[in-house]
């Protein structure tokens, strides 16, 4: 069974630009969350969906924004990048996101903001 | 606030060595703690810890959590270089009405540790 894929990798964007990033979870897994992971704060929650419904936000400014599709993809965009963005973001999957389950994760999408 | 810490931050140590790396928590609603590996990107998992399951083993690498004292412990016996890595430990939240947070893990800031050949 594929895991979970991120694309893209690397990603290189200037200040004021905005990026959408793209996690695609395991097949059969409908929760997909997103964390950002930085050397100052470590792995970060930014939000979770599950059945294209957000159902959990951590404390990111409203830059900070996801979706999920039909197929349970997910995509998040930050938009006006701040050098403080840079970072690598991480999502993960699980089956219905509940705390008994385990979360699997991506590679990560390490983006730099110049 | 709901916190997790870990330490050490870093550990040297050679082959073949014993290393205990320490995870405590401060949660309302515990329910489980989780221990991930990270090497190159991806975190990978270790073990999930309960209140039913307070020990697990997986070849060198064993856990324990004392939910008295609010903490977990990740032992790695006879250490060789592919142990390098950060290893995060985690715990899901749940809200305060006794809800499950779908989906949160609070990490703790993660131990990074170097195996020397």
């Amino acid at each position: 069974k594929a895991g979970v894929t991120q694309t893209p990798r690397y990603l290189i964007k200037t200040r004021g630009q905005q990026v959408t990033l793209s996690c695609s979870p395991i097949s059969g897994h409908r929760s997909v969350s997103w964390y950002q992971q930085t050397p100052g704060q470590g792995l970060q929650f930014l939000f979770e969906y599950f059945s294209e419904t957000q159902r959990n936000k951590g404390n990111f400014p409203g830059r900070f924004s996801g979706r999920q599709f039909s197929n349970s993809r997910s995509e998040m965009n930050v938009s006006t990048l701040e050098l403080g963005d840079s970072a690598l973001y991480l999502c993960a999957s699980s089956f219905t996101g509940g705390w008994g389950e385990t979360q699997y994760f991506g590679p990560g999408t390490r983006l730099l903001v110049l | 606030e709901d916190k997790v810490v870990q330490s050490p931050l870093s550990l040297v140590v050679h082959e073949g060595d014993t290393v205990t790396l320490n995870c405590s928590y401060e949660v309302t609603n515990f329910r489980s703690l989780l221990w991930y590996k990270q090497e190159k990107k991806a975190p990978t998992f270790l073990f999930m810890l309960t209140s039913s399951g307070i020990e697990k083993k997986s070849g060198r690498l064993s856990s324990i959590l004392d939910k008295k004292e609010l903490f977990s412990i990740l032992n790695i016996t006879a250490t060789q270089t592919g142990d390098s890595a950060i290893y995060l430990c985690a715990v899901p939240l749940l809200t305060n009405a006794g809800g499950t947070s779908y989906g949160k893990l609070t990490f703790g800031q993660g131990t990074i540790l170097t195996v020397h050949p």
